[in-house]
């Protein structure tokens, strides 16, 4: 069973960058997928992009481009979103997840990081 | 992209209650419809997959239907840890897209 585990919550400036990583236990997470989905205070979840299993294929939600970098290292089984010229509409918790579909991606969301909190404030 | 719109935002019902939510899709994604549960400070949890599929794990009172641009989620009997927020996805096009989130609260 994977368990993911997200990096600690984040507190930056606006322009400044941030970087939330998502590691995986119990299993290795090297031939899947992942995504990566942020959640506003109060607000609904917003899908973010997708890395492929090597980490040499990703798209990105159309808003985020030219922002968001995702990146993955196979040999620890973790994955990395960074988000720059971050603005207060950014301030989130957001969350790393796996893909259910194996070596092709279906969309469907089945294990969740635990959610890294995200502030950006002056 | 697609947009995706539930109804209602959030409803008040009591154990034991039926309960549907729906998810309306601005445009036919057949059967690539996904739902997820998620509890205050939680990550959220598949439920549904495929519009009708549940996932390993979820009780059997969580049902789904539906396919092209309307779909439903029904809890049978509600249950006292079912009390959470419900959202929709659509995996049909690959720039995913969630509802807004139904919130189920106790009456």
């Amino acid at each position: 069973q994977v368990h993911l585990v997200q990096s600690g919550a984040e507190v930056k400036k606006p322009g400044a960058s941030v970087k939330v990583s998502c590691k995986a236990s119990g299993d290795i997470i090297s031939t899947y997928y992942m995504h990566w989905v942020r959640q506003a205070p109060g607000q609904g979840l917003e899908w973010m992009g997708i890395i492929d299993p090597p980490g040499d294929g990703t798209s990105y939600a159309q808003k985020f481009q030219g922002r968001l970098t995702m990146t993955r290292d196979t040999s620890t089984s973790t994955v990395y979103m960074e988000l720059s010229s971050l603005r207060s509409e950014d301030t989130a918790v957001y969350y790393c997840a796996r893909d259910r579909g194996h070596d092709n991606s279906d969309d469907i969301l089945d294990v969740w990081g635990q959610g890294t909190m995200v502030t950006v404030s002056s | 992209d697609i947009q995706m719109t539930q109804s209602p935002s959030s409803l008040s019902a009591s154990v034991g209650d039926r309960v549907t939510i729906t998810c309306r899709a601005s445009q036919s994604i057949n059967s690539y419809l996904n739902w997820y549960q998620q509890k205050p400070g939680k990550a959220p949890n598949l439920l549904i997959y495929g519009a009708s599929n549940l996932n390993s794990g979820v009780p059997s009172r969580f049902s789904g239907s539906g396919s092209g641009t309307d779909f439903t989620l029904t809890i049978s009997s509600l249950q006292p840890e079912d009390f959470a927020t419900y959202h929709c996805q659509q995996s049909y096009s690959t720039s995913l897209t969630f509802g807004g989130g139904t919130k189920v609260e106790i009456k």
